[in-house]
This record gives structure tokens, C-alpha cells and sequence, in this order.
């Protein structure tokens, strides 16, 4: 498979705790990206890494990037209940229109 | 701004029967994406489109064709449906212009279509 993996594949949390996600890939990229999905819906694209940064804020969403080890991690701090929603990575294909996703985490944000 | 439109929202078949899956975005977009999802794994891609006239294979082509029928829509084609082909199927749209890796690297999602193939 080229798909990449997410870990954990779930995560259950209190309202305000911190959630971190992590993301693996296989080759060389230019950038990475986050996608977040509520139940029943598509995915709304969150934050995009560039391959020379090592980390990046957006509000609440700080993402990093170690390309030595492939990995990507996404932390949502001080999290809320409306934060309840599956959260995948998303690498470009190199030399290709295509993209490859991760199989996601399902994030539950108990209030 | 509707951003990306998908038709029908919920559909049931009945095996051998055929469908087409219609998608449009109204931000003016060259790449067009049909995708997959099933649970526990992730999003598959079936078909893309980088541009007005062209189209290319994913991961899963197989039992599906598409048509990029202008720049707005591109829509998916079940010719005979299998049970197999029980999935959400999203359509998404990309900024920029070149390969995926460049500038504009965001897709936009449509609200997918639930499909059920008895």
C-alpha cells in the first residue's frame, strides 16, 4: 500500500487536554498537509508544512515535520468537544498530480 | 461559492446496475480528484483529472471510467456495480496549477456521496 499510517488510529480525551497525532510516510516530499473530517462529511484542509520548515502554528493546531524520520505530528491543545472529528495527513506523490492519504485518527473530545 | 458540489448525496443499486456520480467546482480549478473511503482505510484515490481534456488512473480504477466533461465538472461512472464499489466516494479540487508538491497544494472536498450496492 502507499498509503501512509496515522497513529493512534483513535484517541479519547477530556475537554481541554492536549491531543497529539502522529503521521509516518514513505518518501521524499515537499510538503505535508492536515485534513480534518467531521462525521458524515468531507474533509476540510487544516494546515500545510513545507519540507525546509520544522513546525508551524495555526491557532491551536501546531504542526511538526522531521523529514530524517518521515514523520509528521499534529497537536490540537486545549481541545474542545467540537474538535470531535477523524484527522488525516497527506503527502503529494512526487512527480504526480496525486496525493497519498494516511488512514487517520478519530479524535473524541469528551466534554 | 459553492465551493464543490457532489450529486446524489445517498444512493442504493442493485448489482449490474449503472450509475454516474456527478461532481463541480466553481473556483476555477485545473485538478479534479474521485476518491474512496472505507472504513479503517482512509481516503483511495480512483481517478484525476490535472486539466480540462485529460484523465488518469489511481490506486482503484477498476469498474469505474470518468469524463472531465469541462474545467467546472467531472463526473464518475459506474458501468456495472458490485458491492465491492459500497463506499463514500468524495470528489476534490486543487489549487494550483502544476504537479501536486508545488504551490497551491490544497484540495477542497466535496460532501460525498454515500453509496450502497445491494
Amino acid at each position: 500500500s502507499q498509503q501512509g499510517e496515522e497513529d493512534p488510529q483513535a484517541l479519547s480525551i477530556q475537554e481541554g487536554e492536549n491531543a497529539t497525532m502522529n503521521c509516518s510516510y514513505k518518501t521524499s516530499i515537499n510538503n505535508l498537509q492536515w485534513y480534518r473530517q467531521n462525521s458524515g462529511r468531507g474533509l476540510v484542509h487544516l494546515i500545510l508544512i513545507r519540507s525546509n520548515e520544522r513546525e508551524k502554528h495555526s491557532g491551536r493546531l501546531r504542526v511538526t515535520l522531521d523529514t530524517s524520520k518521515k514523520s509528521s505530528s499534529l497537536l490540537i491543545t486545549a481541545s474542545r468537544a467540537a474538535d470531535t472529528a477523524s484527522y488525516f495527513c497527506a503527502t503529494p506523490a512526487s512527480g504526480t498530480y496525486k496525493y497519498i492519504f494516511g488512514t487517520g485518527t478519530r479524535l473524541k473530545v469528551l466534554a | 461559492n459553492a465551493g464543490v458540489t457532489q450529486t446524489p448525496k445517498f444512493q442504493v443499486l442493485k448489482t449490474g446496475q449503472s450509475m454516474t456520480l456527478q461532481c463541480a467546482q466553481d473556483m476555477n480549478h485545473n485538478s479534479m480528484y474521485w476518491y474512496r473511503q472505507d472504513p479503517g482505510m482512509g481516503l483511495r484515490l480512483i481517478y484525476y483529472s490535472a486539466s480540462e481534456g485529460t484523465t488518469d488512473k489511481g490506486e482503484v480504477p477498476n469498474g469505474y471510467n470518468v469524463s472531465r466533461l469541462n474545467k467546472r465538472e467531472f463526473s464518475l461512472r459506474l458501468e456495472s456495480a458490485a458491492p465491492s464499489q459500497t463506499s463514500v466516494y468524495f470528489c476534490a479540487s486543487r489549487t494550483g496549477a502544476g504537479l501536486a508538491g508545488g504551490r497551491g497544494d490544497t484540495q477542497y472536498f466535496g460532501p460525498g456521496t454515500r453509496l450502497t450496492v445491494l
